[in-house]
């Protein structure tokens, strides 16, 4: 069984401070790990994703994230907030292909001019 | 332009009729699911289709059927709507040739009322 954890609802940055949306996962196999974001009234929007290459993967916008095994974490990290940040961001795994992708509830990020 | 195109993209509707939501890719992805979004409960997959003639439950199937007729389209059926049923409700597609891991993409959602 898989299951994907996001540990925050909301989370609260100042523009130009540095962004930390927490995901853990837990999974019987290698997992396919992603980040998508959803702006208001807007589909999803692929970030970035892990398919169990570089452990750092670089994805649109100065987004990244670093699947770490050993703490089955999968954070996503930006350096510094812009306004335009501001959406729901949802982290979702699969074993391996998109067959059964699960979701975790998704982090609201406001961001603070 | 690639594209995942749902329609209808908001739907009030009365408890028990019968309606559809459908959902057509034009990517000639082989892979194709249907999510609802809920507040607090994030994304949920409700039925999947590995290709034509091939679908299978996801996490919340009760109340909902699908079907895969065509490669490029993945309805779905709420054959009796009740007030549960209220959601966002986002199709995706995604290819699932060999050796390849690309990325879903997502309809812009249809947002249904059960009344």
């Amino acid at each position: 069984a898989q299951s994907v954890t996001q540990l925050d609802s909301h989370v609260s940055v100042s523009e130009g401070t540095p962004v930390l949306l927490r995901c853990n996962y837990s999974s019987s196999y290698s997992p396919s790990l992603f980040w998508y974001v959803q702006h208001p009234n807007k589909g999803l929007q692929l970030l970035l994703k892990y398919t169990s290459a570089a452990t750092l993967v670089k994805g649109i916008n100065g987004f990244e994230a670093e699947f770490k095994k050993s703490e089955t974490s999968f954070h996503l990290t930006k350096p510094s907030a812009h306004m335009s940040d501001a959406a729901e961001y949802f982290c979702g795994g699969g074993p391996g292909g998109y067959q059964k992708v699960t979701f975790g509830t998704g982090t609201k990020l406001q961001v603070i001019p | 332009e690639a594209q995942v195109t749902q329609n209808p993209r908001y739907l009030i509707t009365v408890t028990g009729k019968k309606l559809t939501v459908t959902c057509s890719q034009n990517m000639n992805h082989e892979y194709m699911s249907w999510y609802r979004q809920d507040p607090g409960l994030g994304l949920r997959q409700i039925y999947y289709s590995m290709n034509v003639e091939v679908t299978d439950k996801g996490d919340v199937p009760e109340g909902y059927k699908v079907s895969r007729k065509e490669k490029r389209n993945f309805p779905l059926i709420l054959e009796s709507p009740s007030p549960n049923q209220t959601s966002l409700y986002f199709c995706a597609s995604s290819s699932q040739k060999q050796g390849t891991n690309t990325e879903a993409f997502f309809g812009q959602g249809t947002r249904l009322t059960v009344v």
